[in-house]
């Protein structure tokens, strides 16, 4: 099975400015996560969705950050303004549902740098 | 907030040597599970044991659980220089609404010597 698509992998940006993020999950997967991962730390969740609908958005920083998964399949997340600590790897994860003993299957990644 | 936090923060070892990391973790689970990560990509599900579980194996990989002292080994036996990648622990987290937000630890990155 074709795994999770995500793109670009690379952006660079000055801060202030806006980037978009886009993701492609496993077919027939449905939910879907965003995770920020910093150097040298564990990915952190950013937002979950279950089909189109959002079942945790707790740490998304939402006065910058937003998230859409419009038909309840790809999603978008879009950073406005950018500030130099977003610098880091955004990370697309999918699973088949909603429940802590699911494997998630993760996108290899974008890696965004703010100037 | 990170909950599994992850010992050592890096491991170097021959080829053919056994790997341990240890996972610590601070409230009751359901679940731990163990991830792969190599340089650049992104992480890979390795194996997942339930908190009624002591032990599990996965071919190469064995994998301990511990609830009285919230504690998970991963065993990596007779290591490959393929197996050069950070390792990361997560456990679930009920955060409500049943999202079951899976919290990961900062992880080990072991590295493998041919």
């Amino acid at each position: 099975e074709a795994g999770v698509a995500q793109s670009p992998r690379y952006k660079i940006i000055e801060k202030r400015q806006s980037v978009a993020f886009w993701c492609n999950p496993i077919s027939g997967h449905a939910t879907l996560y965003w995770y920020q991962q910093i150097l040298g730390q564990g990915p952190k969740l950013l937002i979950q969705f279950q089909n189109n609908g959002v079942v945790d958005d707790s740490q998304l920083p939402k006065d910058r950050f937003s998230a859409e998964r419009l038909k309840g399949v790809d999603s978008t997340l879009k950073i406005q303004p950018a500030k130099l600590e977003d610098s880091a790897v955004y990370l697309c994860a999918s699973s088949l549902e909603s429940a802590s003993f699911a494997a998630q299957h993760f996108g290899d990644g974008t890696r965004l740098s703010i100037l | 907030s990170q909950q599994g936090e992850e010992d050592p923060q890096a491991l170097s070892i021959q080829e053919g040597e056994n790997a341990t990391m240890n996972c610590s973790y601070k409230t009751s689970i359901n679940n731990l599970q163990w991830y792969r990560q190599n340089s650049g990509r992104g992480l890979v599900h390795l194996i997942l044991i339930r908190s009624n579980e002591r032990e599990k194996h996965s071919g190469r990989l064995r994998v301990t659980l511990d609830t009285s002292k919230k504690s998970s080994s991963l065993l990596i036996t007779a290591s490959r220089a393929a197996d050069t990648a950070s390792y990361f622990c997560a456990t679930d987290d009920d955060s409500g609404a049943g999202s079951y937000q899976l919290t990961f630890g900062k992880g080990t990155k072991l590295s493998v010597i041919p």
